[in-house]
């Protein structure tokens, strides 16, 4: 088992830029969601899903959209960034709807110029 | 709404010592998951320990042990002997049952270890 994966692992954009972050889970896990990860804020919550088709906003969800067409995968996009969405995003996915370990991506760094 | 605050941003202690990080939550669902997750300066998110609501036994792992109590709202953590590989941030989180599935965490604690 790979666990849960996330391309790219860094990445530079340009203001206005979009991009897709990539996560893929093997784990057959129906619940996965992305975090982002800024100094002094923790991880705070962009999207999640609790199964294929079906997809939620979370504390920070602006900026970003995400859709979940099968279990294995979860793409976050970003659809013009923006120099605030400099950032650490994680993936994760869990079972039973998210009452168990998340399990982490290892985290995609972005800047964005 | 739920939320999870951890009011210690920073620790530094002198290996050996014991250390509690503390984590208070607030919630208005009877059944909940209380998790901690260990940061170490590489980066990954480390899974440590999972408590339902319902289970409010203290649960103790080698020099790491969880204090749940359900009275304060409070889900703290506590390293016995510290040393310097437990230097990380630590991030407290929250699922509620019901409502929301989100799962929410805190704004981490860094702990620094010194030799």
């Amino acid at each position: 088992n790979a666990g849960v994966t996330q391309t790219p692992k860094f990445q530079v954009l340009k203001t206005g830029q979009s991009m897709t972050l990539q996560c893929a889970q093997d784990m057959n896990h129906e619940y996965m969601s992305w975090y982002r990860q800024d100094p002094g804020m923790g991880l705070r919550l962009i999207h999640y899903s609790v199964g294929a088709g079906i997809t939620d906003q979370g504390e920070v969800p602006n900026g970003y959209n995400v859709s979940r067409s099968t279990t294995e995968d979860f793409p976050l996009r970003l659809l013009s960034a923006a120099p605030s969405q400099t950032s650490v995003y994680f993936c994760a996915s869990s079972h039973s709807l998210g009452r168990y370990e998340q399990y982490f991506g290892p985290g995609t760094r972005l800047t964005v110029t | 709404a739920q939320k999870v605050t951890q009011a210690q941003t920073e620790i530094s202690v002198v290996e050996k010592e014991d250390v509690t990080l503390d984590c208070v939550y607030e919630t208005r669902d009877t059944t909940y998951y209380l998790f901690w997750y260990k940061q170490p300066p590489s980066g990954e998110l480390v899974f440590l320990i999972r408590r339902n609501s319902f289970d409010e036994q203290n649960e103790i792992s080698g020099r790491y042990s969880w204090n749940f109590q359900k009275s304060t709202s409070s889900f703290n953590f506590t390293i016995t002997a510290s040393q310097v590989v437990d230097s990380a941030v630590y991030f407290c989180a929250l699922k509620e049952e019901g409502g929301s599935e989100k799962l929410v965490f805190g704004k981490g604690t860094k702990l620094t270890v010194n030799p």
